[in-house]
């Protein structure tokens, strides 16, 4: 079975500051995963995704993450928050290519402080 | 494609109406998904369908709720009778099949409240 947690529920970061949201997940199988975005009263939007290939996955709006097998991990960075930032994030691992039953972390929330 | 539509965006209903909850997925999408959104358990996933099949239902609470999808572009989440405590998001979404990893693509959700 898939499980993802995300250490911290919420994160405070200082507007230009790096942002770094944690996210590990086990997998029995090799996993692809996701980063998704929701803004206030918002669906969510995907950020970005790791597939194969580069372990270093560049998203929207700055945003990069890196697939780091031998932890299980696959975290959030930007280097400079903007305030635009603050929203909840979400991680997500899919436990093969079909697309289906995707497993969601319990989300971070994002606050950009002035 | 105007992407996941949901319907409707905001439901105020009485303990032990019926409620249903509607989404239209993206055209040519395979899969289609239906998740709960609550601040004490986060996103839960209640159920999916491939080609219109329901796959995996594990994830409904309990025999009150039912889904549907008679057709590629339609589903339906039913509720009957609801709860309070089934005040929720209830979001859609779908994916399609296409062998390679894809995301699944989101509806704006709707808020259901059980007063």
């Amino acid at each position: 079975a898939q499980s993802v947690t995300q250490l911290g529920s919420h994160v405070s970061v200082s507007e230009g500051a790096l942002v770094l949201l944690r996210c590990n997940y086990s997998s029995s199988v090799p996993p692809y995963l996701f980063w998704y975005v929701q803004y206030p009263n918002q669906g969510l939007q995907l950020l970005l995704k790791y597939t194969t290939g580069a372990t270093l996955v560049k998203g929207i709006n700055g945003f990069e993450a890196e697939f780091k097998k031998s932890e299980t991990s696959f975290h959030l960075t930007k280097p400079s928050a903007h305030m635009s930032d603050a929203a909840e994030y979400f991680c997500a691992v899919s436990p093969d290519n079909y697309g289906q039953n995707f497993v969601f972390g319990p989300g971070t929330r994002l606050s950009v402080l002035p | 494609d105007a992407g996941v539509i949901q319907s409707p965006r905001h439901e105020v209903t009485e303990m032990g109406q019926e409620v249903t909850l509607r989404c239209k997925p993206i055209s040519g999408h395979d899969y289609l998904f239906w998740y709960r959104q609550t601040m004490m358990r986060g996103l839960e996933l209640l159920i999916y369908f491939n080609n219109n099949v329901p796959i995996d239902d594990s994830g409904m609470p309990e025999d009150r709720f039912s889904a549907k999808m008679p057709n590629a572009s339609f589903s339906t989440l039913k509720i009957q009778p609801s709860e309070p405590r089934d005040s929720a998001v209830y979001f859609c979404a779908s994916s399609p099949a296409t062998g390679r990893p894809t995301e699944a693509f989101f509806g704006q959700g709707t808020r259901l409240t059980v007063v």
